[in-house]
């Protein structure tokens, strides 16, 4: 079965400081490996996705993410944060095509502070 | 992007009526939608997979006869918490999938 891990619940970072999130996943074919962030009562923004390719996606925001199959991981970086940041963060894991489930991580929630 | 709008954004029923949520694709048609129930400070679970013109398929746990689902057209589909109980109380996510999933804005319920 497919899962997915993020470690850190609750991050806080200084405003201009660089961010990275943590992500695990565990699937049995090749994953197709996604971030959203939500803000406070609404619903999902795509960040970035990654299918194949070049390891190192680059998304929405000045976001980037590098699949690591090694180790398993797809790690969200950001070399500055801006307090617009600040939200909460899902890892996922699904199949190609969109028309497949996704499996959610558990959420890191960002706090910037000025 | 694709945007897809559910309605009502928020809504609050007495213990024991029915509540209907809609998700509409608006610009583009959805082969598949899916529904998810997110509890404060949680993350998203799915409920169920529906397919325009067949029934949908649920999760494991998720009772499908208190959680109707209905995916009439390419852009519609409907969930429908029958006899709402305090414990359906939450934030409810559907997405909308052309070859992506393209996600609502969500749906808080609150059963007194």
């Amino acid at each position: 079965a497919q899962s997915v891990t993020q470690p850190d619940i609750h991050i806080t970072v200084s405003e201009g400081a660089s961010l990275e999130l943590r992500c695990n996943y565990s699937y049995g074919a090749t994953p197709y490996l996604f971030w959203y962030v939500q803000s406070p009562g609404q619903g999902l923004q795509l960040l970035l996705k990654y299918f194949s390719g070049d390891t190192l996606v680059q998304g929405i925001k000045g976001f980037e993410a590098e699949f690591k199959r090694s180790q398993s991981s797809f790690n969200l970086r950001k070399p500055s944060v801006h307090w617009s940041d600040a939200a909460e963060y899902f890892c996922a894991v699904g199949a190609v095509g969109g028309n497949e489930k996704l499996t959610f991580g558990t959420g890191t929630r960002l706090t910037i502070i000025p | 992007g694709a945007v897809v709008s559910q309605h009502p954004s928020r809504v609050i029923c007495k213990s024991g009526t029915s509540v209907k949520i809609e998700c509409r694709s608006l610009d583009f048609q959805a082969t598949t939608m899916f529904w998810y129930r997110q509890f404060p400070k949680q993350s998203l679970m799915l409920m169920a997979t529906s397919n325009e013109g067949s029934k949908a398929t649920y999760e494991q746990g998720v009772e499908k006869d208190k959680f109707l689902i209905n995916h009439a057209s390419l852009t519609l589909s409907t969930l429908t918490v029958t006899s709402a109980h305090p414990e359906d109380s939450s934030f409810y996510i559907c997405s909308a999938s052309n070859n992506e999933q393209f996600f609502g804005p969500g749906t808080r319920l609150t059963v007194l």
